[in-house]
């Protein structure tokens, strides 16, 4: 089952407008990680957000963490059609081995 | 330089047939990682490899699933006697470090097994 959560489940922006996708998680986390997947492919990491971090950016990207709500948020800045994919957050708890833990997805659609 | 393989990146099995699914972790890297993809959702872990050793099967759904790397490199999941629930794509991932959880992991392409 899925541990962590994404919101929305779905998006649709217009290429040049940002999209905004939030995940929360359940307990204490050493890192939160973003990966995007295109249809049919592998997952891509796109950035890692320790535990004692707020913010992080990385060209259009930009990931803040909560740590007090367990939440974190990938913004992505002036959208592209190519930035078409599936976006997951996933996290790698405390006490849960080495394993990284996903949540569900947003799949994002950029309108050209 | 290479990143992950998995071969085949397509397979179809019969149901009750074996199949075995291989990963090409990136050169170097000493953790190793399992995840199955239902459709429409996000990967699950698995199994766990540092090195050669299989440090933890918690995620493997039954019995039927096996998974070694026996040289610390290239691992196999072998799945006896598919059934339907089976099907899924199943990604492997791999780290440069021990301990997966605290470092990027980089996943390969797939392989979407369908079990007819």
């Amino acid at each position: 089952s899925q541990q962590g959560e994404e919101d929305p489940q779905a998006l649709s922006i217009q290429e040049g407008e940002n999209a905004t996708m939030n995940c929360s998680y359940k307990t204490s986390i050493n890192n939160l990680q973003w990966y995007r997947q295109n249809s049919g492919r592998g997952l891509v990491h796109l950035i890692l957000i320790r535990s004692n971090e707020r913010e992080k950016h990385s060209g259009r990207l930009r990931v803040t963490l909560d740590t007090s709500k367990k939440s974190s948020s990938l913004l992505i800045t002036a959208s592209r059609a190519a930035d078409t994919a599936s976006y997951f957050c996933a996290t790698g708890y405390n006490n849960a081995g080495n394993m990284l833990t996903f949540g569900g997805g947003t799949r994002l659609m950029v309108k050209p | 330089g290479a990143g992950v393989s998995q071969s085949p990146r397509y397979k179809v099995a019969k149901r009750g047939q074996d199949v075995a699914l291989r990963c090409d972790p990136i050169s170097g890297h000493v953790s190793l990682f399992w995840y199955q993809q239902a459709l429409g959702q996000g990967p699950e872990f698995l199994t766990y490899f540092q090195n050669e050793a299989q440090l933890d099967k918690s995620g493997l759904p039954s019995d039927r699933f096996f998974a070694e790397r026996p040289e610390g490199s290239v691992s196999t999941l072998k799945i006896q006697r598919t059934q339907q629930e089976d099907s899924a794509v199943y990604l492997c991932a791999s780290s440069l470090a021990p301990g997966g959880r605290t470092d990027t992991q980089y996943f390969g392409p797939g392989t979407r097994l369908t079990v007819l």
